[in-house]
Formats: structure tokens, sequence, C-alpha cells
């Protein structure tokens, strides 16, 4: 079975620090999602990574992909409010297997 | 529609009844999938539809859950007989290719199931 684990699982960040969140999975796969949930509401695609050494960068996020060490991580540049949310990895074995996800919460 | 939807988007219902839950996918999306996410948790898959056929039911936890599909169109999750431990939030996703399992999954809005 397929086991997704992110760490950590809460994130308290202060506005214009830098944060890093980590994914590690068990089995070989070459593609993987960040997908962001904010309070109440569904799941947004953040990114996708499609091989070994993929990074994708969108503001101040940034999502690179190790398939030999099978680890993705999710950097924040300079947090800002805006970014507080629940972060999920992802990866894809036809049916998505999720981590339990980093609640992060951006403080002043 | 441009986005997945879901209906209702809130649903409280007393222990042992029937619920129906549906789920209308991106037009043209072939695959759709069922997910469940108890509070405060990831996600659960339940079951994957190809069409309107369900090759791996094997999330289902028990079988008093069943999913249909019209087609390539709406789907529908029903939970009969409801117990407290099925609150969750259920959450429908669609993807474009039949054959490339390994498209994006773009999620619905969910549905808030309360059992009381």
């Amino acid at each position: 079975e397929l086991k997704v684990e992110q760490n950590p699982l809460f994130l308290s960040m202060q506005e214009g620090k830098n944060y890093t969140i980590y994914c590690n999975y068990s089995t070989t796969s070459d593609r993987l999602y960040w997908y962001r949930q904010d309070p109440g509401k569904s799941l947004e695609s953040l990114f996708v990574l499609l091989s070994n050494g993929a990074v994708k960068q969108e503001g101040r996020l940034m999502a690179s992909l190790d398939t030999k060490a099978r680890l993705s991580t999710l950097h924040i540049t300079a947090a800002v409010h805006d970014l507080s949310a629940t972060y999920f990895c992802a990866v894809n074995d036809y049916k998505l297997s999720f981590g339990a996800g980093t609640t992060v919460t951006v403080r002043a | 529609g441009a986005g997945v939807s879901q209906s209702p988007s809130n649903k409280v219902t007393e222990k042992g009844k029937d619920v129906e839950l549906r789920c209308d996918p991106i037009s043209g999306h072939t695959a759709l999938y069922w997910y469940r996410q108890r509070l405060g948790q990831g996600l659960e898959f339940l079951i994957y539809f190809q069409g309107n056929s369900a090759p791996d039911k094997s999330g289902l936890p028990s079988d008093r859950f069943s999913a249909e599909r019209t087609g390539e169109s709406v789907s529908t999750l029903t939970i009969q007989r409801t117990q407290q431990e099925d609150s969750a939030v259920y959450l429908c996703a669609s993807s474009s290719r039949l054959a490339d399992y390994q498209e994006t999954q773009y999620f619905g809005p969910g549905t808030r199931l309360l059992v009381l």
C-alpha cells in the first residue's frame, strides 16, 4: 500500500521568513501533486511535478521532486498572511494517495 | 460547467437514513473519483470511474456505500443506513483522459455530511 507522509503537520510561520514542508512517499512514482485547501473549501491544484529533479515555482511557493529519495518539498519564501491554508501532497497511483496535510498559519 | 459541481453542499441526516450525493464532473472528463475527508484529516480514496465502469471500488468502507455513473457525466454516491462515523466531507474529482490516469484531478466543492 502506498503511504504518503507529510511533515510538519502544523506550521506557524512568521511573516517574511522562509519555511519548507516535506512529503515522503513509499513507492516509485513519477508524478506528485501539491494542493492547497482553505478552510471550508475544496482543493486547489498548485503544482504537478512530472519527473526526477522537477522544480516548479509560482509566486512565493516552489516545489521540487526527488524520485530517488521519494521526497518532494514545498518551499515558502517570505511568508505572507494569504498563504495560511492546509497544504496536501498527493502521489498518483491512478488514484491519488494523500498525505495528512500541513496546516499553515502565518502570523505578523 | 466550468468546474466540478456537487450537491447538496450540506446534508444533515439522522442515523439509519439513506443519503444520495451527486457529482457533475467537468464536461468531457472521462475519469471520476470520490474521496472522503474526515474532520482535520487527509483524503481517503473511495471509488474511481472510467466512463461508467468502476474498475476500483476498493476504497468503499462497507457494503452500505455504493456509487453509479451515467455515461461520462453525473455520478451519485449512495450511503445506506447512515452511521455517525459516516460524517465527513465527500469530495468528487474528475480528470480528462481515459487512458492516462496521471492527468491532474480537479476537485468539486464537496458535500458536508453530518449524521446525527
